[in-house]
């Protein structure tokens, strides 16, 4: 079984579209995380959810809102897709938010043209 | 801010050989975690390290910490062709809003 599952694995649109991505994980984690990961393979966060609740939001967008429905799922919306939108985006998890490992999803390769 | 930063950023060896990485950092930390990256992959865990500790086996893994320095060092022993990756440290730090802080990793290849 997958831990970290997202979909869709890769992600073509075009600048100015809305798109989503979807996260889950089956582990019974408190924290989940968005990571990305630009084309020099530089990786990072993004924004952290504890049970539901944003704890990390790292100066992001407001283009880019998490969404999470319950503490096995964080979705990530991008509205208005811009060219440097492009990369790989991870979603991760945690037992809870503090010194654990965490555990990633397999990435979201998102184009945008 | 990166925090991390992997030395060096590419390693190639040949099977059977070790393999060492190094990695230094800026501020303090509560601990310093290794993963590694294969082609196309998520990031797998390996290694954590608390600020408390100086040294951690896992296997054919050997992790090192100096506080001091604010350096870690991540040797692999014995290295096989499956251990071609991208390693990255990543130091963790903060209370309730702990985060991870990832270096650019280090690219190893391990040629059969």
């Amino acid at each position: 079984d997958t831990a970290v599952s997202q979909t869709p694995k890769y992600l073509v649109t075009q600048m100015g579209n809305d798109k989503s991505i979807k996260c889950e994980q089956n582990l019974g984690h408190d924290t989940m995380y968005w990571y990305k990961q630009d084309s020099k393979k530089f990786l990072k966060i993004m924004f952290s959810y504890n049970n539901k609740e944003l704890i990390i939001n790292e100066t992001v967008p407001n283009r880019f809102s998490p969404k999470s429905p319950d503490k096995a799922h964080l979705n990530l919306h991008i509205n208005s897709l811009e060219l440097g939108d492009s990369a790989v985006y991870f979603c991760a998890s945690s037992q809870i938010a503090g010194t654990y490992e965490q555990y990633f999803g397999p990435g979201t390769r998102l184009t945008v043209t | 801010s990166q925090q991390g930063e992997e030395d060096p950023q590419a390693l190639s060896i040949q099977e059977g050989e070790n393999a060492t990485m190094n990695c230094s950092y800026k501020t303090s930390i509560n601990n310093l975690q290794w993963y590694r990256q294969n082609s196309g992959r998520g990031l797998v865990h390996l290694i954590l390290i608390r600020s408390n500790e100086r040294e951690k086996h896992s296997g054919r893994l050997r992790v090192t910490l100096d506080t001091s320095k604010k350096s870690s060092s991540l040797l692999i022993t014995a290295s096989r062709a499956a251990d071609t990756a991208s390693y990255f440290c990543a130091t963790g730090s903060g209370g309730s809003n702990y985060k991870l802080t990832f270096g650019k990793g280090t690219l190893l290849t391990v040629n059969p």
